[in-house]
């Protein structure tokens, strides 16, 4: 069975820096990989995914991840963090049946 | 338009109450979900449809009962409430093998 690690529980960032959140996922074969990102009071809302291809994805309000088979990580990127960026942040794993396998999450604090 | 909807929102119980949480979505996607998001935020699995058939079911007890009257909708029934309930219940749906969509979650606090 599939499953994550995300080895950061919380991170704290000053607005204009940079960010990456780690994520390490265990499964045998090639795994379909996402990042969500949920703000306080609200649902999860996809950031990007990787299937196949290029390695380098690049999703929405400006988040990048990289797919590194060798390290078996999919971090997530983002070069100048904004105070609205500060939220929760979950990577997933999903082995092509039903099922998605969530980490135990990052929680991002943006300080000004 | 939303994609997944829940309701209600919230919802305040006492113990040994039965309820229920309704999901739609509207993407026409043939997979939906229950999620469950303790207080430590961490998020599992609960149940899983496909066309209206039960395909998963994460060793959750008796008392939580999935009903999918149609593809487009996926409730949760919940009998005698328990203060281990108290969570975030996030409703989900998917298509083929692609992205799950979440719904906006009903937190549930059982007193």
């Amino acid at each position: 069975a599939q499953s994550v690690t995300q080895p950061d529980i919380h991170i704290t960032v000053s607005e204009g820096a940079s960010l990456e959140l780690r994520c390490n996922y265990s499964y045998g074969a090639t795994p379909y990989l996402f990042w969500y990102v949920q703000s306080p009071g609200q649902g999860l809302q996809l950031l990007l995914k990787y299937f196949s291809g290029d390695t380098l994805v690049q999703g929405i309000k400006g988040f990048e991840a990289e797919f590194k088979r060798s390290q078996s990580s999919f971090n997530l990127r983002k070069p100048s963090v904004h105070w609205s960026d500060a939220a929760e942040y979950f990577c997933a794993v999903g082995a092509g049946d039903y099922k998605l396998s969530f980490g135990a999450g990052t929680t991002v604090t943006v300080r000004a | 338009d939303t994609a997944v909807s829940q309701t209600p929102k919230y919802l305040v119980t006492q113990m040994g109450n039965d309820k229920s949480i309704k999901c739609e979505q509207n993407l026409g996607h043939d997979t939906m979900y229950w999620y469950k998001q303790d207080s430590k935020k961490f998020l599992k699995i609960m149940f899983s449809y496909n066309n209206k058939e039960l395909i998963i079911n994460e060793t959750v007890p008796n008392r939580f009962s999935p009903k999918s009257p149609d593809k487009a909708h996926l409730n949760l029934h919940i009998n005698s409430l328990e203060l281990g309930d108290s969570a975030v219940y996030f409703c989900a749906s998917r298509h083929g093998t692609d992205t799950q969509y979440f719904g906006p979650g009903t937190r549930l606090t059982v007193l």
